[in-house]
């Protein structure tokens, strides 16, 4: 069973502060991961996408991944209100399933 | 660029009815298009993959009588939703792969079906 674990908080972070958030998956052949947001009652938005081991930067948001600890992690720098969103991981395996995460519910604190 | 539309956004109909959701690449060619549910407050669970000219891929536990996917041209892809009852009213999501070898996938905004 491929899956992918989030802490479905609430996670609750005040403005300006780094929000970060974790997910671990069950498959070690996966080769891509995701970021989404997903704002209330809309469909999600890619944010990053990270292939290899490391960060990977772009504007506030960075990602990390750890292929041997099966782990990816978001983190979001100067977190503004705007930022307050589900914010969904996402795995690939097999030739182009994406399987996601429960999705962390953020919300940044003014 | 990658952008994807939905229509309708928002649809009511009657138990027993038939519902067709479009699903379109805008600026790009999609030969591989997924659709989704989301119920409230769950994640999005996959349904089906759809690839240009075949016929789709379903998960498991999705009955493909039912939901009728149609993956016509490399920019649009339908699913309709036969005999919709009740427990069928959800948010259904589709997204795009925008070319082979990447696994990015973009969404469209989602229609939000609701069976009376």
């Amino acid at each position: 069973q491929k899956e992918v674990e989030q802490n479905s908080g609430p996670l609750s972070v005040p403005e300006g502060a780094i929000a970060s958030l974790n997910c671990t998956y069950s498959d070690r052949v996966s080769q891509s991961f995701f970021w989404y947001r997903q704002y209330s009652g809309k469909s999600p938005e890619l944010i990053m996408s990270i292939y290899s081991n490391g960060d990977k930067e772009d504007g506030r948001f960075t990602a990390q991944l750890n292929k041997a600890s099966q782990y990816v992690s978001l983190l979001i720098r100067d977190s503004q209100p705007s930022d307050s969103a589900t914010y969904l991981c996402a795995v690939t395996w097999g030739a182009q399933k994406l399987v996601f995460g429960q999705g962390t519910r953020l919300t940044i604190n003014p | 660029g990658a952008v994807v539309s939905q229509h309708p956004s928002r649809v009511i109909c009657k138990s027993g009815t038939s519902v067709k959701i479009e699903c379109r690449s805008l600026d790009f060619q999609a030969t591989t298009m997924f659709w989704y549910r989301q119920f409230p407050k769950q994640s999005l669970m996959l349904m089906a993959t759809s690839n240009e000219g075949s016929k789709a891929t379903y998960e498991q536990g999705v009955e493909k009588d039912k939901f009728l996917i149609n993956h016509a041209s490399l920019t649009l892809s339908t699913l309709t939703v036969t005999s919709a009852h009740p427990e069928d009213s959800s948010f259904y999501i589709c997204s795009a792969r925008v070319a082979s070898g990447t696994d990015t996938q973009y969404f469209g905004p989602g229609t939000r079906l609701t069976v009376l």
